[in-house]
Order: structure tokens, then sequence, then C-alpha cells
């Protein structure tokens, strides 16, 4: 069964400084990969997708991540944080394989931008 | 074009009430997922409707749980007996599709409470 791994369960960075937040997940048999951005009591917004392509994935708000199939990697990077981005960031796959494409996640990195 | 609706925001419930949860998807939108976020973890798959059917269950607990999705209104989530375990933020998606081609869209979520 198909899992995705957040190792980093919080990452304080300060504000301008770059970032990076790392998903791997377990097959890469023909993946959906998604990031979503979740505030406060909030529901989640989608930062960026990867369905097929260019590996390189530039999304709103300054992010990007890069799909890398050898690796079974997608992590998110942004070069210059804002305090606005203290977020918990969810990194997600599409179930292709049982035909529902329901998502698993991670189990989120809480990023907290410091001044 | 609205997003998807959830209502209510917030939910109170005493032990051994039922629960019910309400989300209409985006227009034009005929598939529904629900996702549970229990407290300090991910996002975890409970039901995929379409219209009348449901598709994939495999997420729900075998009791109490059940979810629906009529021809006409909102999807429900109806908890029956809840105990504090069901404690948790529940998250419906809309796709017009089974979003093998593009994202999910988030609600912003009921959180219920049980005392």
């Amino acid at each position: 069964a198909q899992s995705v791994t957040q190792l980093d369960s919080q990452v304080p960075v300060f504000e301008e400084a770059p970032v990076e937040l790392r998903c791997n997940y377990s097959s890469s048999v023909s993946v959906y990969l998604f990031w979503y951005v979740q505030y406060p009591n909030q529901g989640l917004q989608l930062l960026l997708k990867y369905l097929s392509g260019s590996t390189l994935v530039k999304g709103i708000n300054g992010f990007e991540a890069e799909f890398n199939k050898s690796q079974t990697s997608f992590h998110l990077r942004k070069p210059s944080v804002h305090i606005s981005d203290t977020a918990e960031y969810f990194c997600a796959v599409s179930d292709k394989a049982s035909g529902t494409y329901k998502y698993i996640f991670g189990t989120g990195t809480r990023l907290k931008v410091l001044a | 074009n609205a997003g998807v609706m959830q209502n209510p925001r917030h939910l109170v419930r005493r032990r051994g009430q039922e629960a019910r949860l309400r989300c209409s998807p985006m227009k034009g939108h005929s598939h529904v997922y629900w996702y549970r976020q229990l407290p300090e973890e991910g996002l975890k798959f409970m039901v995929y409707l379409q219209k009348e059917n449901i598709i994939d269950e495999s997420g729900m607990p075998k009791e109490r749980f059940s979810a629906e999705f009529p021809k006409e209104g909102p999807s429900i989530l109806r908890i029956q007996q809840v105990v504090r375990g069901d404690s948790a933020a529940y998250f419906c998606a809309s796709s017009p599709q089974a979003a093998g081609g593009g994202e999910q869209y988030f609600g912003p979520g009921t959180r219920l409470t049980v005392t």
C-alpha cells in the first residue's frame, strides 16, 4: 500500500532564509503528488501538484517542488520565506491504483518562520 | 463560484449523541471525499462517494459511522453514539471527476468536540 513520509514534524527558519520540507512516498508507480498548506483552524489550500511532465513544479506563493522518481521524493522548497508562511504543510499522494484517487497524506510539517 | 461548503464549522456533542456533518461540493462536482484529522495528526481518508453511490468506504470505522450523497442536497457524514475519540476535524473535498487529472478542493472543515 502507498504511504507518505514527512520526516520533519517541525521546521523553524528565520525570515528571508530558504527552506526545504521533505516528502518521500513508498511507490513510484505512476503517482500524482500534491502539496497543501493549512493555516490554523482552516481548510487545506493547494500549493502545487505534479501529474506528469516537467519534474520541477512551480506553485503559488513562491513555492516549488521537484519530483524525483529514483528517490521517490517530492520535496517542497522556497528560496526566501515570510512570516506569513507559518503554517502546516501536507504532502499527499493520489492513490491511482485503487481507481478512486483518494489521497494518502503525510503527517504534516509545521513551518515556523521567525522574525 | 462558491467553494466547498461545510456546516456546521464547530459542533459540540455529549457522549452518546448523534453528529451530522454536511458538505456541499463545488458547483458541477459530483465526487466527494471525506477525511478525518485527529489532533496533531495528518488527514486520513474515510469515504469516497459519487451521487447516490458509495464507491470506497475502506477508511470508515465499521460501526457508528455512515455517509451518503443523495441526488439532491449535500453529502452527509453521520456519527451515531459519539465517543470522545471521535473528537477531530472532519474535512470534505470535492472534484469534478475522480480527481485523476487534478486536485481535490477542500472545505473549511467541521471541528467536532465530544464532551
